[in-house]
């Protein structure tokens, strides 16, 4: 079965950088697009970044514009997210999940990102 | 941006209840709506795609309907595993955006 497990989330000054990786199995990887959406404490989702299964194409919510880059290794069969100048408002739990013409579905467990001095 | 606007935002049922959500669009968004489920601490579940398709496996007491800018997200006999928040999301267009969220209660 699909499986998407997400890490690399934990504590980081204001400012600071951080990547996440998303491990996944259970399909073929390099023909699927891939999301990153996030939950801040208490909140509702938010869509972060979107990668093409190619990696040709890549989109991004104007909140991480500029800061955040999605990124994918085929071969290891890894998404990622480079997220840097974080602030404090990116403090939440990032989900990767499998595209499914623009729906996500399934979502990964998700890891948490504390954005805090 | 389409904005996508939840009613209500919480409301409590009891288990055997008909309920039903309300998700309304900024802007025409065809039939590309769906709707998830989340649990406490868990990650969201798809439940319908295209604004009324059932994703496999999801039970059948979920429907889907509408089109353009107004849809609803109906459980014809709320379960007690069916107490959750829920979203609706649009994919008509970048930036993919979600409503607020409906929590569904314990009466």
């Amino acid at each position: 079965q699909v499986q998407l497990v997400e890490s690399g989330g934990g504590v980081v000054q204001p400012g600071g950088s951080l990547r996440l990786s998303c491990a996944a199995s259970g399909f073929t990887f390099s023909s699927y697009g891939m999301h990153w959406v996030r939950q801040a404490p208490g909140k509702g989702l938010e869509w972060v970044a979107f990668i093409r299964y190619d990696g040709s194409n890549k989109y991004y919510a104007d909140s991480v514009k500029g800061r955040f880059t999605t990124s994918r290794d085929n071969s290891k069969n890894t998404l990622y997210l480079q997220m840097n100048s974080l602030r404090a408002e990116d403090t939440a739990v990032y989900y990767c999940a499998k595209d499914g013409r623009e729906t996500f579905d399934p979502w990964g467990q998700g890891t948490l990102v504390t954005v805090s001095s | 941006a389409i904005r996508m606007t939840q009613s209500p935002s919480s409301f409590s049922a009891s288990t055997g209840d008909r309920v039903t959500i309300t998700c309304r669009a900024s802007q025409g968004i065809s039939s590309f709506l769906a709707w998830y489920q989340q649990k406490p601490g868990k990650a969201p579940k798809l439940l319908i795609y295209a604004a009324s398709t059932l994703q496999s496996g999801v039970p059948s007491r979920f429907s889907g309907s509408g089109s353009g800018t107004d849809f609803t997200l109906t459980i014809s006999c709320l379960q007690s595993e069916d107490f959750a928040t829920y979203y609706c999301q649009q994919y008509y267009s970048y930036p993919l955006t979600f409503g607020g969220g409906t929590k569904v209660e314990i009466k």
